[in-house]
């Protein structure tokens, strides 16, 4: 296991269309994390799960987004009917849980989304 | 969370010290100070994080204030590879991971 994976990697989709992307975490990580990132700031927050329960949403994450993680492994980020507004880089992140452990956040490289 | 303030760019020689300061002033007393970089194009990477004492490992060293307020962190020999955008954060240890970012210090190491 290599790190947190994304895919895909680049998307270019017309506006409107809808378009979804995966996270595969770190196997032993129970959190995950959705982040969105916009040219020249830093990574806003959308959602995280810890296993397969959503348990915060940002108000950044409007209702064309959902995300999931029906396993409590992979997740999915669907963007529907998608706006010029929505192309950012889309960050997944995962993380550990646990009295005694480490919990920083490692992240995958990240999905860019360009709305067309 | 606390929020934090840097500078929004630095530069640096390669080989020397980089000093990256950021301040805190509303810390609270259960939060620490974490420090995270992004490389272009690619995702954050953690770096080191510390609640009162000066803290270091192998990628950097942070230093933080008797009074929390603020903290600098150390990248001992800059490297080019150490060119990258720089985040201070500051939040509850082991709590859930919604980071806030703000926008870091964009530290450019010069040859």
């Amino acid at each position: 296991d290599t790190g947190v994976s994304q895919d895909p990697r680049h998307k270019i989709t017309k506006r409107g269309q809808n378009v979804t992307f995966r996270c595969d975490p770190i196997s032993e990580h129970n959190r995950l994390y959705w982040y969105r990132q916009t040219l020249g700031q830093g990574p806003e927050f959308l959602t995280y799960f810890q296993n397969e329960a959503q348990l915060e949403k940002s108000r950044l994450l409007s209702d064309r987004f959902s995300a999931e993680r029906p396993k409590g492994s992979f997740s999915t980020l669907e963007i529907q009917r998608t706006e010029q507004g929505d192309s950012a880089m889309y960050l997944c992140a995962s993380s550990p849980t646990g009295a005694g452990m480490n919990t920083e956040a490692f992240f995958g490289q990240g999905t860019r989304l360009t709305v067309v | 969370d606390a929020k934090t303030t840097q500078p929004p760019s630095m530069d640096c020689a390669e080989g020397r010290a980089a000093n990256l300061p950021c301040n805190h002033s509303t810390i609270s007393g259960n939060e620490y100070v974490y420090w995270y970089r992004q490389i272009h194009s690619q995702g954050p990477q953690y770096i080191i994080h510390g609640l009162k004492n000066n803290e270091t490992n192998e990628m950097a060293s942070l230093i933080i204030t008797e009074d929390r307020k603020s903290s600098t962190l150390i990248l001992p020999h800059a490297t080019l590879r150490d060119t990258a955008v720089y985040y201070c954060i500051v939040r509850v240890k082991g709590g859930a991971n919604n980071l806030f970012f703000g926008t870091g210090t964009r530290l450019t190491v010069i040859p």
